[in-house]
């Protein structure tokens, strides 16, 4: 397999449910991300690891969870979420020795919360 | 900070006819900029990118994009529309360098191209 892989591409919850969606990526990039995409909105940025340490947390509620095992691998387990918090969640990385900002990106995961 | 602005949140142009599509952004350093595209139900993908080289850059599926620092532009461009280029286009800045690869990159709100048979 080649590139950024996210699972699962559909996930509907109710708000009293615990889930988990998976990145992985096969790119041998060191830094993974988690986006979400909402309609009308820009592209939030949530999570950032870079080699494997949590370096950026933008005011996302508790109810989102980082979890970066090893570079190659990326969750956000999601818990008591909200109605509002369905979303497109993209994964991407990137490994640049210039730091130039290019991001590969998953397909995302579709997110309907009930 | 640097921000990113994206004129037009939907764009329609008859098919063989040019397409632009206008990004400004502000940056405190020299930027590094980039054109996603993303295709309805997928992820984004890279179209181009501006890395402090040729100001006119070349992406994929025949795509241009003119950095011009005088006017903080780098608008996107392709001189005819064809069907298969309707799709979602993100404009990008990132400031860089932070170590370990690690890239903050804003994103515009993205324009809507509609192709019109």
């Amino acid at each position: 397999e080649t590139g950024v892989t996210q699972t699962p591409r559909h996930l509907v919850m109710g708000m009293t449910n615990k889930k988990s969606l998976k990145c992985e990526q096969h790119l041998g990039h060191n830094a993974m991300y988690w986006y979400k995409q909402s309609a009308k909105k820009p592209l939030e940025l949530m999570f950032v690891y870079s080699l494997e340490e949590r370096v950026e947390n933008n005011s996302v509620p508790s109810r989102f969870s980082p979890e970066c095992p090893n570079s190659s691998h990326l969750f956000l387990h999601l818990h008591t979420l909200q109605p509002e918090d369905s979303a497109l969640y993209l994964c991407a990385s990137s490994q640049d020795r210039r730091n130039t900002g290019e991001l590969f990106f998953g397909e995302g995961s579709r997110l309907t919360v009930l | 900070a640097q921000s990113v602005t994206q004129l037009g949140s939907h764009v329609s142009v008859s098919e063989g006819a040019l397409v632009l599509l206008r990004c400004n952004y502000s940056s405190s350093v020299p930027p590094y900029l980039f054109w996603y595209v993303q295709y309805p139900n997928q992820g984004l993908q890279l179209l181009l990118k501006y890395t402090s080289a040729a100001t006119l850059v070349k992406g994929i599926n025949g795509f241009e994009a003119e950095f011009k620092k005088s006017e903080t532009s780098f608008h996107l461009t392709k001189p005819s529309a064809h069907m298969s280029d309707a799709a979602e286009y993100f404009c990008a800045v990132s400031e860089g360098p932070y170590s370990g690869g690690y890239q903050k990159v804003t994103f515009g709100t993205g324009t809507k191209l509609q192709v019109i048979p």
